[in-house]
């Protein structure tokens, strides 16, 4: 079974400029999570996604930030303008609800450096 | 805040011995999970307690939660060097809610 793919892998830019992220979770795993960690810190949850509907934007900086999951498959997140403090590593992570297990699978995630 | 705290920050020890972290959250919670962080494997599960639950063991870990205390505690026994990384707790909610905490730091020793 393939894991959970994100691309790109590294990205450097240069503050104010945009930049997007993009998940293919596991599948058949209908929830979809994006987290920010910043060194030295655990994840973050910015979003997250029951097939095609987020039900948990609550710490997405709806500003600038934005994210969309089209056929509840594949997921981008997006940055508009970035901003220096923008700088960390975006995970994506799938599972699959109903089975009780509520164990999630992390894809590697994309560092980010904001410059 | 629902996210749970790590204790120890950071944690050295010498290969073969027994490594505790523990993890206190303040909020009520559905479930508990614990996940290992290196830097060649990523984010990693590695068990899942249920709030109704007080003991798991899988090879060589073992959780334990305390709800009355509202922390849980990871035993890893007999540690290895490809143990080092670091690990956190999740706590979860209703639905598929989850907090990660900060996270404590392993290092063994070989």
């Amino acid at each position: 079974e393939a894991g959970v793919v994100q691309s790109p892998r590294y990205k450097i830019i240069e503050k104010k400029q945009p930049v997007a992220f993009w998940c293919n979770p596991i599948s058949g795993h209908n929830t979809l999570y994006w987290y920010r960690q910043n060194l030295g810190q655990g994840p973050e949850l910015l979003i997250r996604y029951e097939n095609e509907e987020a039900v948990d934007d609550s710490q997405l900086p709806k500003d600038r930030f934005s994210a969309e999951r089209l056929k509840g498959v594949d997921s981008t997140l997006k940055i508009q303008p970035a901003e220096l403090g923008d700088s960390a590593v975006y995970l994506c992570a799938s599972s699959k609800r109903g089975t009780g297990s509520h164990e999630q699978y992390f894809g590697p995630g994309t560092r980010l450096t904001v410059t | 805040s629902q996210q749970g705290e790590e204790d120890p920050q950071a944690l050295s020890i010498q290969e073969g011995e027994n490594a505790t972290m523990n993890c206190s959250y303040k909020t009520s919670i559905n479930n508990l999970q614990w996940y290992r962080q290196n830097s060649g494997r990523g984010l990693v599960h590695l068990i899942l307690i249920r709030s109704n639950e007080r003991e798991k063991h899988s090879g060589r870990l073992r959780v334990t939660l305390d709800t009355s205390k509202k922390s849980s505690s990871l035993l890893i026994t007999a540690s290895r060097a490809a143990d080092t990384a670091s690990y956190f707790c999740a706590t979860g909610f209703t639905g598929n809610q989850f907090y990660f905490g900060t996270g404590t730091s392993l290092t063994v020793i070989p």
